[in-house]
């Protein structure tokens, strides 16, 4: 079974540039997550869909990320613009739904880094 | 707000010891708690998961402990190996925010 794919693995941008993150979950997943995970701390959720709808994102900032995950499959998620903050790994998961005993499934991540 | 804690944030041993890695949490209304291991440059990779009716989970040569009522849980790894060096992160999934809240990490060094 192939497992949650993510490109690209590194970006390298300067600040106010815009940057898109590609992520492709597990065949028959319904729940995807993105995490940013800054150096030294753990995952922090930005958003979780459930098929096509946002289940949760609270924690996204609205003001320059946005993410879609358009027919219910892949998603993307995108910085505009970007802050030297922004500077982390982006990890993308995915679950069969978005109940609480279902494992999620993390891909490799992509590394950013602002400067 | 759950916050959750990991001790030791660093910790080397040489192979072969048994060691402990200890997870604490601040609101026991919790669904479940995980323990993931990430590798550099990887994601995360699900170890073991306790329910919040359970005790404890086992798994070769990891055991996972977990007391709700006091906000704790301890990773347990049993003679350990070079290649268990990793980063260890625990995660607590909370039944009001409805996601995982992740610790900081343990990371581990085996050395030969």
């Amino acid at each position: 079974e192939a497992g949650v794919a993510q490109s690209p693995r590194y970006k390298i941008i300067e600040k106010r540039q815009s940057v898109a993150f590609w992520c492709n979950p597990i065949s028959g997943h319904a729940t995807l997550y993105w995490y940013q995970q800054i150096l030294g701390q753990g995952p922090k959720l930005l958003i979780q869909f459930q098929n096509n709808g946002v289940v949760d994102d609270s924690q996204l900032p609205k003001d320059r990320f946005s993410a879609e995950r358009l027919k219910g499959v892949d998603s993307t998620l995108k910085i505009q613009p970007a802050k030297l903050e922004d500077s982390a790994v982006y990890l993308c998961a995915s679950s069969l739904d978005h109940s609480p005993v279902e494992t999620q499934y993390f891909g490799p991540g992509t590394r950013l880094l602002v400067l | 707000k759950q916050e959750v804690t990991q001790i030791p944030a660093a910790l080397s041993v040489p192979e072969g010891e048994n060691l402990v890695l200890n997870c604490s949490f601040t609101d026991s209304a919790i669904y479940n708690l995980q323990w993931f291991r990430q590798d550099p440059g990887k994601g995360l990779t699900s170890l073991l998961l306790i329910q919040s009716s359970q005790r404890e989970q086992t798994s070769g040569r990891l055991n996972a402990s977990l007391d709700k009522s006091s906000g704790r849980s301890t990773l347990y790894i049993a003679a350990s190996q070079p290649g268990d060096s990793a980063t260890y992160l625990c995660a607590v999934y909370t039944g009001t925010a409805s996601k995982l809240t992740f610790g900081t990490g343990t990371r581990l060094q085996v050395t030969l």
